[in-house]
């Protein structure tokens, strides 16, 4: 079975500061990545997807993912934060096996400071 | 697109009572997903549809919760009797099958509160 990993739990940064949040994915095959973002009192949104292509993904508000295939790793990176980004990050997989069931990880709570 | 929409947005009820919550997809999807989120087990998947038809439900925790989807264009989730473990948020997503295109829009959210 496919599993989600995200290390880190709570992140708090100060405005500008660049932020990493890891993920990392355990299934050997071919695999969709998705990030998605919950502000406070809010619905999941997507922040970016990865289905093939270029491993470098660009999403929306300026957030970017990596896809490294031989880590097993799909982390997102934005290079200066704002006080807005305040809110829960999560990592999802779909493994391309007909299933299309997302799995997700546990979430990053990321607290921007102003 | 008016986008996934649920109802109600809040619900509270008492222990033992019949809960029903709703979801309306966005038009042309074919699946549709329901999902819980707890502090405890964060966003688990509960069951989803593929054109009406339930195809994993293995995410079900037991048989007080059923779900159907009776149409294209609406979706119950039954919780009955309830128990206050049922708190939670329960999130519809739903998707298209184009391709591997398997991005989920999901809805704003039911929160839902057992006493």
């Amino acid at each position: 079975a496919q599993s989600v990993s995200q290390h880190n739990h709570h992140v708090i940064l100060s405005e500008a500061a660049s932020l990493e949040l890891g993920c990392n994915y355990s299934y050997g095959g071919t695999v969709n990545l998705f990030w998605y973002v919950q502000y406070p009192g809010q619905h999941l949104q997507l922040l970016l997807k990865y289905f093939s292509g270029d491993p470098l993904v660009k999403g929306i508000k300026g957030f970017e993912a990596e896809f490294i295939k031989s880590k097993f790793s799909f982390n997102l990176r934005k290079p200066s934060v704002q006080w807005s980004d305040t809110a829960e990050y999560f990592c999802a997989v779909n493994a391309y096996t007909g299933r299309r069931a997302l799995t997700f990880g546990s979430g990053t709570r990321l607290q921007v400071q102003p | 697109d008016a986008g996934v929409i649920q109802s109600p947005r809040h619900e509270v009820t008492e222990m033992g009572q019949e809960v029903t919550l709703r979801c309306k997809p966005i038009s042309g999807h074919d699946y549709l997903f329901w999902y819980r989120q707890t502090m405890m087990r964060g966003l688990e998947l509960l069951i989803y549809f593929n054109n009406n038809v339930p195809i994993d439900d293995s995410g079900m925790p037991e048989d007080r919760f059923s779900a159907k989807m009776p149409n294209a264009s609406f979706s119950t989730l039954k919780i009955q009797p309830s128990e206050p473990r049922d708190s939670a948020v329960y999130f519809c997503a739903t998707g298209t099958s184009g391709g591997r295109t398997d991005t989920q829009y999901f809805g704003p959210g039911t929160r839902l509160t057992v006493l």
